[in-house]
């Protein structure tokens, strides 16, 4: 069965990074597409960037250009998402999502936000 | 500020029905597909509807979505009290440079 399993709360200072792996399995990695997406404590989602596995093509949402990269580990099937320059406001639950899924290798991207599969959510806190 | 707006809250009985708006703009919802999640307390967000009236295997016929120019809909027939929860409704907007965009997120209460 379709798993995405992803690391474990983090607590982190203002102005450090954060990297939460996103582990997948029970279906071909390069074969769909991640997303990850956050949520603010009481807040709703925000979709942050799209990750290619197979060919590495990417795209961020604007407000996290500079600050947000995305990689993958193609040996385990992990996906990886590094957030800079922590303040308060990125406090929040963290999720990889499954996205649309390729007849075989994905190419380029695929902007839809359907999300089949979620990861169940890293929690990181901002706090000095 | 969401780019898709979504009424904050809604309400219904057991066995009503209640329909929860999505409204965007021709950038987005007038020219793409419009995905609906449901997010129970606690737990991570599931694929409700997806291209504007698709269901999954496994989501019961009680929900529907539906679409109208710049605006969607998700429709729950028969309300449960397990359909407590969160809705977002999701797509992608042309002029934004980047991934989808979420609405704000409408929270049900079953009275």
């Amino acid at each position: 069965q379709v798993q995405l399993v992803q690391s474990g709360a983090e607590v982190k200072k203002p102005g450090a990074s954060v990297k939460i792996s996103c582990k997948a399995s029970g279906y071909t990695f390069t074969n769909s597409y991640i997303h990850w997406v956050r949520q603010a404590p009481g807040q709703g989602l925000e979709c942050m960037g799209i990750f290619n596995p197979n060919d590495g093509s990417r795209t961020y949402a604007q407000k996290f250009q500079g600050r947000l990269t995305v990689t993958r580990d193609m040996s385990t099937s992990t996906v990886y998402m590094e957030l800079t320059s922590l303040t308060s406001e990125d406090t929040a639950f963290y999720y990889c999502a499954r996205g649309a899924s390729c007849r075989g290798d994905c190419f380029g991207l695929d902007f839809a936000p359907f999300l089949d599969y979620w990861g169940q959510g890293t929690l990181v806190t901002v706090s000095s | 500020q969401s780019v898709l707006t979504q009424p904050p809250s809604a309400s219904g009985t057991p066995g009503q029905r209640v329909t929860i708006s999505c409204s965007g703009s021709s950038s987005n919802i007038g020219r793409n597909y419009v995905y609906w999640y449901q997010q129970l307390p606690g737990t991570a967000p599931k694929l409700l509807i997806y291209r504007d009236n698709q269901r999954p295997s496994g989501v019961p016929d009680r929900f529907s979505g539906s679409k109208s120019g710049t605006s969607a809909s998700l429709a729950i027939s028969g309300l449960r009290s397990e359909d407590e929860a969160e809705y977002h409704c999701a797509t992608w907007d042309d002029s934004l440079s980047g991934p989808g965009v979420f609405g704000g997120g409408t929270k049900l209460t079953v009275l």
